[in-house]
């Protein structure tokens, strides 16, 4: 099993749809990521938690929440899905000092 | 705030070709830098690191090095395959323990 487990891989929803990306990980790690990836624009930030009570925005958050269910478990949701919500969404897991980081396999996202 | 300036791209060479794909950066106090690749339909996975001044990181034939005086990390390769055909990305970690990506790079190495 991997690392970093996303689910779905590959997702196609209307707009103004509340749609769910899981991601689990099994590195037994507090930090845990969500990054959006554009062509040209490398990743940015989503959100971000530090352990399960700690919740933080990152560069882009609008129209995004997240849940962190369980140490090892984070999911994010976007309430009424816009056709520019189309990307490629990574999660990540990383060490205490920010040098290690296992990032999942994608969810690509396509928003009609 | 922390930033990452990568080469643009794309960038496409022949096999066995010399590789070099510029990173600057911008960062308070001292980051670390990394390199990321991602192959077609996969996530990223981290080449190499280095967490202080002057230092080199190197895996699979990649080196960079850790330049604090022009704020650089610049990968290289000596003789580029077919298989190192991917997506390049710098990041740092900074202050706030965060990494920050640059835009990628797209290399193709025709063989």
């Amino acid at each position: 099993d991997a690392d970093v487990t996303q689910t779905p891989r590959n997702r196609i929803t209307k707009t103004g749809k509340r749609i769910m990306l899981e991601c689990s990980q099994t590195k037994g790690h507090d930090r845990m990521y969500w990054y959006r990836q554009d062509p040209g624009l490398g990743l940015r930030l989503i959100y971000y938690s530090f352990d399960v009570k700690d919740i933080n925005k990152g560069e882009i958050s609008d129209g995004y929440s997240v849940s962190r269910q369980a140490q090892a478990k984070f999911s994010l949701s976007l309430e009424s899905a816009i056709p520019n919500q189309t990307a490629l969404y990574f999660c990540a897991t990383s060490e205490p000092t920010g040098k290690g980081y296992t990032f999942g396999s994608g969810t690509r996202l396509t928003v009609v | 705030g922390d930033s990452v300036t990568q080469m643009e791209g794309p960038v496409t060479l022949s096999e066995e070709a010399f590789l070099t794909i510029n990173c600057t950066y911008t960062a308070t106090g001292y980051p670390s830098l990394f390199w990321y690749v991602q192959y077609p339909g996969e996530g990223l996975q981290l080449l190499l690191k280095a967490t202080k001044a002057d230092d080199k990181g190197s895996n699979k034939g990649f080196e960079a090095t850790y330049r604090k005086e022009t704020t650089s990390f610049h990968l290289e390769k000596g003789s580029v395959q077919v298989s190192d055909s991917a997506v390049y990305f710098c990041a740092l970690s900074g202050s706030a323990r965060q990494l920050t990506f640059g835009s990628g790079t797209q290399l193709t190495v025709l063989p």
